[in-house]
Formats: C-alpha cells, structure tokens, sequence
C-alpha cells in the first residue's frame, strides 16, 4: 500500500506570504506521476501541477512544484485571496497499480 | 466547453446496488484515462478506479476491489461504475474525471452523491 502524507495539517498565512506545502511518499516514486490539486469548497478539485513540477493550463506561476523520490513540495510565492483551499498531493504507483492522494492541507487565511 | 457529467446517485440501502454515469463532451473522450474518484462529507479525496482510454486496463482502490467495476463505452462518450454490494463506508461525492498516469487528472465533473443507508 501507498501512503501519502501531507503536512502541516492546516497553513496559517496572510495575502502576500509564501505557502510552502509539503507531501511525503512512504516509498520511492517517479517523479512523472506526483500531481498537485486545489480544492474550493463547493466546487471540484483543479489539477495545479503534473509531473511535480508543471504547471496545468491556465494555472498562474504563482505555483510552483519540486521534489523526487519520497519529497515533494509545492509553494504559492506570493498569496492571493483567492489561493485559501485545501490542497491535495496525488500520485501513481505502476508496480501496485494504484492511484492514491494525500490527506490534504488546508490554507486558512 | 469541455464537460463531464456524472448521474445515478441517490439513496440506496446496504448490500444493495447502483451504477453511475459520466458523460463527457467537448473533448475526445476515446483518447483519455478515465478515473472515479469519491469525496466523503467532509473528508479527503480518494481515488477510487481507472479504466485505460481503450478500456484495455481497469485498476482499483482495495476498498473496492471485487465490488466495484469500472467500464466505459467510447461510442456514447460515457464512463460507468457499477457498485455492488454497498457499504455505510461507500457513501461519497463521486467525481469521474479524465487523466492518464503522468498528466494528473485535468478534467473533472461536479460529482454525484451517494448515501448507503438503511
């Protein structure tokens, strides 16, 4: 089994700041199959970020991925309104044949 | 204008049965992944099933694994899961949404609920 586990649990910051979202892998993944969500509350989740670290049509460079292996990272540079969510880490791992998401961190104004 | 349509949620009693749609429009349906994905209130997302674009691979979550079947008919643009045997545990938004193994899942529909209740 894939576990996922994002952290912190819920980010405290003001408009402005930097967001930094962490997602840990309790094994080793390729980098390719990391993807990044945000969700509203509401609404569908919206793929951010594939690949780890591209960016989905339309998504603003304000978003950023980074990682490898078992640490993956997204950061929102500066912190609009409109970016207070719930994010979701997700990947794929081919040898369980599985698909699976991290718990989530929400962003709280 | 991309879109993708889920329906067949409602109210169903456990151990019973139900199959959910997805129709999609404004891409082409035959060329993506195809996955579900549920939501329980006020919880997190799981991913639950995937069929391949030519319905050549169906992998699933363990949580339901030989309950739920995933398939799809590319010539009506629809994506069906069967849920048998539901369980209390099984009541969620159910989301399809499109996306191979390395290009996250890019488009989603706005979910159709199911409640296992008695």
């Amino acid at each position: 089994e894939i576990m996922l586990t994002q952290s912190p649990g819920t980010l405290s910051l003001s408009p402005g700041e930097r967001a930094t979202l962490s997602c840990r892998a309790s094994q080793s993944v390729t980098s390719t199959y990391v993807s990044w969500y945000q969700q509203k509350p509401g609404q569908a989740p919206r793929l951010l970020i594939y690949g780890a670290s591209s960016r989905a049509t339309g998504i603003p460079d304000r978003f950023s991925g980074t990682g490898s292996g078992t640490d993956f990272t997204l950061t929102v540079s500066r912190l609009e309104p409109e970016d207070f969510a719930i994010y979701y880490c997700q990947q794929y791992v081919p040898s369980l044949r599985m698909f699976a998401f991290g718990q989530g961190t929400k962003l709280e104004i | 204008q991309v879109q993708l349509v889920e329906s067949g949620g409602g109210v169903v009693q456990p151990g019973r049965s139900l199959r959910l749609s997805c129709t999609a429009s404004g891409f082409t349906f035959r060329s993506y992944a195809m996955h579900w994905v549920r939501q329980a209130p006020g919880k997190g997302l799981e991913w639950v099933a995937v069929i391949w674009y030519d319905g050549s691979n169906k992998y699933y979550a363990d949580s339901v694994k030989g309950r739920f079947t995933i398939s799809r008919d590319n010539s009506k643009n629809t994506l069906y899961l069967q849920m048998n045997s539901l369980r209390a545990e099984d009541t969620a938004l159910y989301y399809c949404a499109s996306g191979g193994d390395s290009e996250g899942f890019e488009m989603w529909g706005q979910g159709t609920m199911v409640t296992v209740s008695s």
